[in-house]
């Protein structure tokens, strides 16, 4: 099947610093890419839609300031946290689709001190 | 608004036995896909199985197979002689739009599976 990595797999950062996480589909071309958040035990949440060459689509009471999301290339999309704060700690996954099919990169822990 | 509901916030099966987790759903689209994904510990989502709106028969993949009850607008993951392996928690996610691999997938709450020994 197709195959999303995603980069780095875990990062702690600190306070106020801006994190960028790298999702790209491996074998396959993405015109849209999707970014979700996770927190413990709970549901993915969609963020945002990523639409190569063009803006990102938010989900309601997403703050597009706070994520930045860049979709360059037809096999990457990137999400940068900018300043981050504790709270945004959580697992961040995204997802191409090929077909009928989602797949999902193995995401991303974000821990902010 | 599409809307997804899994009711089942944990489920204990034994060993080789088979276990139904619950999914219902709501929209307006008569065109729309149905999702089970499988998030073991480590996070990573796993896809299980796809229905359809227009298929005439429940999907099946192995030990997995999808109750499709349109008229409910349930999609209930049946899971034949569990394994060990099969303790995760098990998402049900819904896409309007049929096929069309561009649109969103809407998750439910999520089913904690255990597999007793």
């Amino acid at each position: 099947g197709a195959v999303v990595s995603q980069h780095p797999s875990w990062v702690i950062c600190k306070s106020g610093t801006s994190v960028k996480i790298e999702c790209r589909s491996l074998d396959f071309q993405a015109t849209t890419m999707f970014w979700y958040r996770q927190f413990p035990k709970q549901s993915l949440m969609l963020m945002a839609t990523s639409n190569e060459g063009s803006k990102a689509t938010y989900e309601q009471g997403v703050e597009k300031d706070k994520f930045l999301i860049n979709h360059a290339s037809l096999t990457l999309s990137t999400l940068t946290v900018t300043s981050a704060h504790p709270e945004d700690s959580s697992f961040y996954i995204c997802s191409a689709g090929q077909t009928y099919e989602q797949y999902f990169g193995p995401g991303t822990r974000l821990t902010v001190t | 608004a599409q809307k997804i509901t899994q009711t089942q916030p944990g489920m204990f099966v034994q060993e080789k036995e088979a276990v139904t987790l619950d999914c219902t759903y709501d929209t307006s689209d008569p065109s729309y896909g149905l999702f089970w994904y499988k998030q073991p510990s480590s996070g990573e989502m796993i896809f299980l199985i796809y229905q359809g709106s227009y298929d005439q028969q429940n999907a099946t993949e192995g030990r997995y197979s999808l109750n499709f009850q349109k008229a409910r607008k349930s999609a209930n993951l049946v899971i034949s002689a569990s394994q060990l392996g099969d303790s995760a928690m098990y998402f049900c996610a819904m896409r309007e739009g049929g096929s069309s691999n561009t649109g969103k997938l809407i998750f439910g709450q999520g089913t904690t599976l255990q597999v007793k020994p």
